[in-house]
């Protein structure tokens, strides 16, 4: 099992591009998570999707939108990048229930 | 946004050494976790606690649940150079029905041969 896959690794974009950041788990896990990592913070959930069908807002989701592809994708869009948005984000899922969440590799974004 | 305080922020130690860090919060939480995150990687999973009072270990890891219910703590025995990292708490609230975690900022910790 790869578990929680994110592509791309590593992205640069201009102020006012956009962009989409996949994930996708074969852990046939119910939810999955989007957050972002800056230096000397914690994670931030940005959006979540307690199941298939369903997204909610977390705790910094503006100027983000989030796609439930099926139960294995979920993708996050930067409709118009800002230098703000230049983050390390972090792809997670977590089967139904209060238990582990397992990370993916990351994405680091540079916005300039 | 809420987070945990996480101690210390960051720990310089001699290798051989234990280790100790903790997570602390005004709420109450119903399950802790704690990760490492080696640099340019996801963080992954050590060990997860679901009842207060509850001591769990992984090899040289140990980690609590507060009785409390608002605090949890991590040791780590006989710390080794590939325990650099930055280890988080994260810890869900209770009536917390879809499972959002709150995590801490994270102790950096650097092992001196």
């Amino acid at each position: 099992n790869a578990g929680v896959t994110q592509t791309p690794k590593f992205q640069v974009l201009k102020t006012g591009q956009s962009m989409t950041l996949q994930c996708a788990q074969d852990m046939n896990h119910n939810s999955m998570y989007w957050y972002r990592q800056d230096p000397g913070m914690g994670l931030r959930l940005i959006y979540y999707s307690a199941s298939e069908g369903t997204t909610d807002k977390g705790e910094v989701p503006n100027g983000y939108n989030v796609s439930r592809l099926n139960k294995r994708e979920f993708s996050l869009r930067l409709e118009s990048a800002a230098p703000s948005q230049t983050s390390v984000y972090f792809c997670a899922s977590k089967a139904g229930g209060p238990y582990e969440q397992y990370f993916g590799p990351g994405t680091r974004l540079t916005v300039t | 946004g809420q987070q945990l305080n996480q101690s210390p922020q960051s720990m310089f130690i001699q290798e051989g050494e234990d280790v100790s860090m903790n997570c602390t919060s005004s709420s109450i939480f119903n399950t802790w976790l704690w990760y490492k995150q080696d640099p340019g990687e996801g963080p992954v999973l050590l060990i997860a606690l679901y009842k207060a009072g509850e001591l769990t270990s992984n090899g040289r890891l140990t980690a609590q649940f507060g009785i409390t219910r608002k605090d949890s703590f991590l040791n780590i025995s006989a710390s080794i150079p590939s325990d650099v990292g930055i280890y988080f708490c994260a810890g869900q609230l209770t009536g917390s029905g879809t499972y959002k975690y709150i995590f801490g900022t994270g102790t950096r910790l650097k092992v001196l041969a």
